[in-house]
């Protein structure tokens, strides 16, 4: 099984500012099939993006990924206030798919 | 659009069967993979198990393997996961989401308790 750790755990920043997620792997995942979602509290996640770098549909330009093997990235060019939340990444090249623990983008 | 409505939750006893429900809209439900996918309180996401669009291939993850039962009706664009031999770990909101490897669109979930 292969095991995602994000960091930070929590990251703390302003409406405006740029957030870096990132999502290591414990192994390599196949072919990037790695995605990443948002969710607000009390709703359900949102696919942000797939294949490591797709974006998925209707998601705004200020979200990005990046990334390749073992080591993979989100970044929010300038957060909004509907972006404070919990990001999670997932990774699918291999059963079972496997989610990483969560980073929380809090207001600071 | 896209809609997916979970139903079935609700609070039940150690060692009890639930059977929840997913009805979907707004696309073609027999060409999508299927999955559910849970979210204990406080807690982050666990894949449970996927199911191909005519239901020949069938994924379980190892903690739900032997007690839940996924399953489809194509005719009535549905989902279902069949839930027996529940243990208090089981409680959590269930997802339904349409997916083969990322899920692309999900519903708002149903919360399973399971106390006694």
């Amino acid at each position: 099984e292969i095991v995602l750790t994000q960091s930070p755990g929590t990251l703390s920043l302003s409406p405006g500012e740029r957030a870096t997620l990132s999502c290591r792997a414990s192994q390599s995942v196949s072919s990037n099939y790695l995605a990443w979602y948002r969710q607000r509290p009390g709703q359900a996640p949102r696919r942000l993006i797939y294949g490591a770098s797709s974006r998925a549909s209707g998601i705004p330009d200020r979200f990005s990924g990046s990334g390749s093997g073992t080591d993979f990235t989100l970044t929010i060019r300038r957060l909004e206030p509907e972006d404070f939340a919990v990001y999670y990444c997932q990774q699918y090249g291999s059963s079972p798919w496997t989610f990483g623990q969560g980073t929380k983008v809090e207001i600071k | 659009q896209v809609k997916l409505v979970e139903s079935g939750g609700g609070l039940v006893k150690p060692g009890g069967s639930l059977r929840l429900s997913c009805a979907a809209s707004g696309f073609t439900f027999s060409d999508y993979y299927m999955s559910w996918i849970r979210q204990a309180p406080g807690k982050g996401l666990e894949w449970l198990s996927y199911i191909s669009e005519s239901g020949e291939t069938i994924y379980y993850s190892d903690s739900v393997k032997g007690r839940f039962t996924i399953s489809r009706d194509n005719a009535k664009n549905s989902l279902y996961l069949q839930m027996n031999s529940l243990r208090a770990e089981d409680t959590a909101v269930y997802y339904c989401a349409r997916s083969y490897g990322s899920a692309d669109s999900w519903g708002q979930g149903t919360l399973v308790s399971v106390s006694s």
